[in-house]
């Protein structure tokens, strides 16, 4: 069964200080592993996708990158308007080495909050 | 792009009742699915549509019904509700591919049973 699970489970910053939010996972075959933004009251907002071990992504002040065991999400010199729910996700492989329909299997979240 | 698009908003129901949420997608996706949020569970996908005619269940179907009535349009229906089906629950799409394209989330459905 796939699993994924985020830590902290909420993580307070002064504005400026960087620090990591992490995303480990079992899935039997990793097809993509997702980061996903959500403001309170709203849907999840889409960030990065990592697809393979080694990758890297950046937006702004956020880097995801990507082991075979878990993915990071990199805050740099947070601002308080980066304070949000951070999802993950992971999407498998079929089980014949198919599709899986894009079936995601989400962690819990991590709660940012950035003091100004 | 009004993109992904859910009604109602909020919705109070009493136990026993029945209602639909509505979906629509406006970016040609071919896949779409309905998931539910509740604190300390995560985002769990309740059902799916591949494509256009086929609907599947998620990790947790019971109690929900589903129709793809259109490419555009996804709904969820709640046949009798109950206050364990209390929730926040999204609609998403995603686009055609085998390869993991991202899928896009509506604004989300607040249901409360009492």
């Amino acid at each position: 069964e796939d699993q994924v699970t985020q830590s902290p489970e909420a993580l307070r910053l002064q504005e400026g200080e960087s620090s990591s939010l992490n995303c480990s996972y079992t899935v039997s075959g990793l097809r993509g592993l997702f980061w996903y933004r959500q403001d309170p009251g709203k849907g999840p907002e889409f960030l990065f996708t990592l697809y393979s071990a080694g990758e890297e992504k950046e937006k702004e002040r956020l880097k995801a990158t990507l082991t075979k065991k878990e993915s990071f999400l990199h805050i740099t010199a947070p601002k308080p308007e980066d304070s949000a729910t951070y999802l993950c996700a992971v999407q498998p492989n079929g089980r014949t080495g198919g599709t899986s329909y894009g079936k995601l299997t989400f962690g819990q979240g991590t709660i940012l909050t950035v003091h100004p | 792009n009004a993109g992904v698009t859910q009604t109602p908003k909020f919705q109070v129901l009493k136990t026993g009742q029945s209602m639909t949420l509505q979906c629509a997608q406006d970016m040609n996706h071919n896949s779409m699915y309905w998931y539910r949020q509740d604190p300390g569970m995560g985002l769990r996908l309740i059902y799916y549509s591949a494509s256009e005619g086929t609907t599947d269940k998620g990790e947790v179907p019971n109690g929900y019904n589903v129709s793809r009535l259109n490419k555009r349009e996804f709904s969820l229906r709640l046949e009798s509700a109950a206050p364990s089906q209390t929730s926040v629950y999204f609609c998403a799409s995603r686009g055609y591919g085998t390869s993991a394209n991202e899928q896009y989330f509506g604004p989300g459905t607040r249901l409360t049973v009492t």
